[in-house]
């Protein structure tokens, strides 16, 4: 299977900075995916982005397929970002469970 | 909104006793997951549903693990008997299952303790 590869793995800002976190990835992907683990656990999905770019609010990820990486952009980054985000991708067929990233855990002080 | 649900939220429990978590995917989800977290690190897929069949289960400790999907909709994973490695979070995920896997939406987890 794949393997993810999240940097940095620790990222402490100020409130209002802005952020870019990256995954790479070994082989080529059928799915990636983006997420927030919350304080108790669960994982919410940020982006289903298995190439180009989307937006949503403040968070905006690119993904190049063709070099193996993405990269999510938090802007003006507010103390409710902090968490851990993880990225996540399997290389299609069959069995499509996602390889799961360390994860990056952002620390946004006020 | 529809959404991946799971109970129990948090179950303690002794080793060598047998615990069973509970898993319902939204519906119209043809796919089912089960992964393992271990503090610190991300998600491991421990194995995948396609309807009431068995996808992958290679990272399933089969000794001790059994997960089933009886009728292709709800889907309960137990371990027996429990051993203290195995303290962790549980996360249930589900897909429509389009090819190339589809986006996969997770539920709150299932956080195990075993003393």
């Amino acid at each position: 299977g794949i393997q993810v590869e999240q940097s940095p793995p620790d990222l402490i800002l100020q409130e209002g900075a802005n952020s870019t976190l990256r995954c790479n990835f070994s082989d080529s992907v059928n799915n990636l995916q983006w997420f927030h683990q919350n304080p108790w656990g669960q994982l919410i999905n940020l982006f289903y982005i298995p190439s180009g770019t989307k937006q949503n609010g403040r968070l905006s990820a690119t993904t190049v397929a063709t070099e193996r990486y993405s990269l999510l952009y938090i802007s003006s980054s507010q103390t409710t970002d902090s968490g851990v985000y993880f990225c996540a991708g399997n290389s299609g067929g069959g069995a499509d469970g996602l390889t799961f990233g360390k994860g990056t855990h952002l620390i946004i002080q006020p | 909104e529809a959404e991946v649900a799971q109970s129990p939220r948090y179950k303690i429990t002794e080793k060598s006793q047998a615990v069973a978590f509970w898993c319902d995917p939204i519906s119209g989800h043809a796919t089912l997951y089960w992964y393992r977290q271990i503090l610190g690190q991300g998600p491991e897929l421990l194995v995948q549903f396609q309807d009431e069949s068995v996808v992958d289960d290679s990272q399933l400790p089969k000794d001790r693990f059994s997960a089933e999907r009886l009728k292709g909709v709800d889907s309960t994973l137990k371990i027996q008997p429990a051993e203290l490695g195995d303290s962790a979070m549980y996360l249930c995920a589900s897909s429509l299952g389009l090819a190339g896997g589809g986006e996969q939406f997770f539920g709150p987890g299932t956080r195990l303790t075993v003393l």
